[in-house]
């Protein structure tokens, strides 16, 4: 029944590694979303997609990177993370012209060692 | 830019109490979505409501309520008769009409106590 999937829920990845995080939707929603959170904040928007069209968040580092091969999947690239990046990745989709209400996967906790 | 605040860092109550969770946006959109989402202590982000900004009826959901003023651009939440299952973070966000710049309120942590 889950309809925004996110891979894997936890990961661990060293200092400078790149890492990947991917996002999966059986909605067909125009518009996906990637927001950082961490502890006891709240979700903070990285960048989102309206179908290819790319739109990224002025305060976005540029170590940030997304790319969405097609309305289904999307994914978050992280070139070099640092210990600063360590958070809860949420990724989210909504429907063209609804305002979306927003449908949120259960996240990826990354952890950076 | 859009802007969502809610001035109640954390609040607890009283098991049965009432609480209202305020909210206040900002957005030069003259059509916009607002929402309230939930998010227990589990981590995954609950859905709660949509309002979009033509419609300011205040709406009502079995216990929970919400009082939507264009006027004073505010979008508050009220749970009646609170139980411990509240015990939440509680956001509010607003969106442009497309669902662009879908952003956040900085959370109000709900402590209800038995």
């Amino acid at each position: 029944d889950a309809m925004v999937i996110q891979n894997p829920r936890y990961q661990v990845t060293q200092f400078g590694k790149p890492v990947t995080l991917s996002c999966s939707q059986t909605l067909n929603h125009n518009v996906m979303y990637w927001y950082q959170q961490k502890s006891s904040q709240a979700p903070k928007l990285l960048f989102h997609y309206y179908d290819k069209d790319f739109n990224n968040e002025a305060d976005t580092p540029d170590n940030f990177q997304s790319r969405r091969p097609n309305t289904s999947f999307c994914f978050l690239d992280i070139r070099s993370p640092g210990l600063g990046d360590a958070a809860m990745y949420l990724c989210a989709t909504s429907r063209e012209g609804k305002g979306g209400e927003a449908f949120f996967g259960q996240g990826t906790r990354l952890t950076v060692v | 830019a859009q802007k969502v605040t809610q001035a109640q860092t954390e609040i607890s109550v009283v098991e049965k109490e009432d609480v209202t969770l305020d909210c206040v946006y900002e957005t030069r959109d003259t059509t916009y979505y607002l929402f309230w989402y939930k998010q227990p202590p589990s981590g995954e982000l609950v859905f709660l409501i949509r309002r979009n900004s033509f419609d300011e009826q205040n709406e009502i959901s079995g216990r929970y309520s919400w009082n939507f003023q264009k006027s004073t651009s505010s979008f508050n939440f009220t749970i009646t008769a609170s139980q411990v299952v509240d015990s939440a973070v509680y956001f509010c966000a607003l969106s442009g009409f497309y669902g662009q710049n879908f952003v956040f309120g900085p959370g109000t942590r709900l402590s209800v106590l038995p």
